[in-house]
């Protein structure tokens, strides 16, 4: 079945440092993958997504691109702010078994000043 | 506009007692998901209602675990009787419509705690 992995946290980085949050996934078909940011004591919200091999979803300064070809969607930013500390959740939607959506297990990252 | 609302924000009950989580969705959503978080590990579904009917329940551990939907508006999730195993956070999501890019709205979850 459907599934994705994601690195474990937490993951510590100082102000203005360069994030990298790896997620990789399992599907047939062609889903729509997304990051889900979970900041403390809210819901989850939607990041970016991207619905195609080759898109780059973008958000807030973060980006990741659908790869195909390695099963991937990593997430980026260039410069992490002690604001961006939160829990991210990598996820995906596919038109097999369903279009429930399917999450990783998240990683914590935590932004020193 | 209201986001999707989660009551209540904690619960601790002991184990073989019952509870009853609710979700209130963002008004004319269609549909919501159940999810739940156990210690840190992945978000699982756990059943999908469009309106008032169950479109998918295979996430749904056993049957101790009761979602109900009533009138197609708000949704009852209650675990009867609750074993240790069930406790972790419990998110209710809605949406306007169902396919693969679908934004999901997330509720800020219940957290449940088995003792």
């Amino acid at each position: 079945g459907n599934s994705v992995t994601q690195m474990e946290g937490p993951v510590t980085l100082s102000e203005e440092a360069f994030l990298t949050i790896n997620c990789t996934y399992t599907a047939t078909g062609y889903p729509s993958l997304f990051w889900y940011v979970q900041y403390p004591g809210e819901g989850l919200q939607l990041l970016l997504k991207a619905t195609k091999a080759d898109d780059k979803g973008s958000n807030k300064g973060f980006e990741a691109t659908y790869r195909k070809e390695t099963t991937s969607f990593h997430l980026e930013k260039g410069s992490v702010q002690v604001s961006d500390s939160a829990v991210y959740f990598c996820a995906l939607s596919g038109n097999t078994g369903g279009f429930k959506t399917i999450f990783g297990a998240g990683t914590r990252l935590f932004v020193k000043a | 506009e209201a986001g999707v609302t989660q009551f209540p924000s904690h619960s601790v009950i002991e184990k073989g007692q019952t509870v009853t989580l609710r979700c209130d969705p963002i008004s004319g959503h269609d549909n919501l998901y159940w999810y739940r978080r156990v210690m840190g590990k992945e978000i699982k579904f756990l059943l999908h209602f469009v309106k008032e009917s169950k479109q998918d329940e295979s996430g749904m551990p056993n049957n101790r675990f009761l979602a109900e939907r009533t009138g197609g508006t708000y949704s009852t999730l209650k675990v009867q009787p609750a074993e240790l195993e069930d406790s972790g956070v419990y998110f209710c999501a809605s949406s306007e419509a169902q396919g693969p890019g679908e934004k999901l709205f997330f509720g800020s979850g219940t957290q449940l705690s088995v003792l």
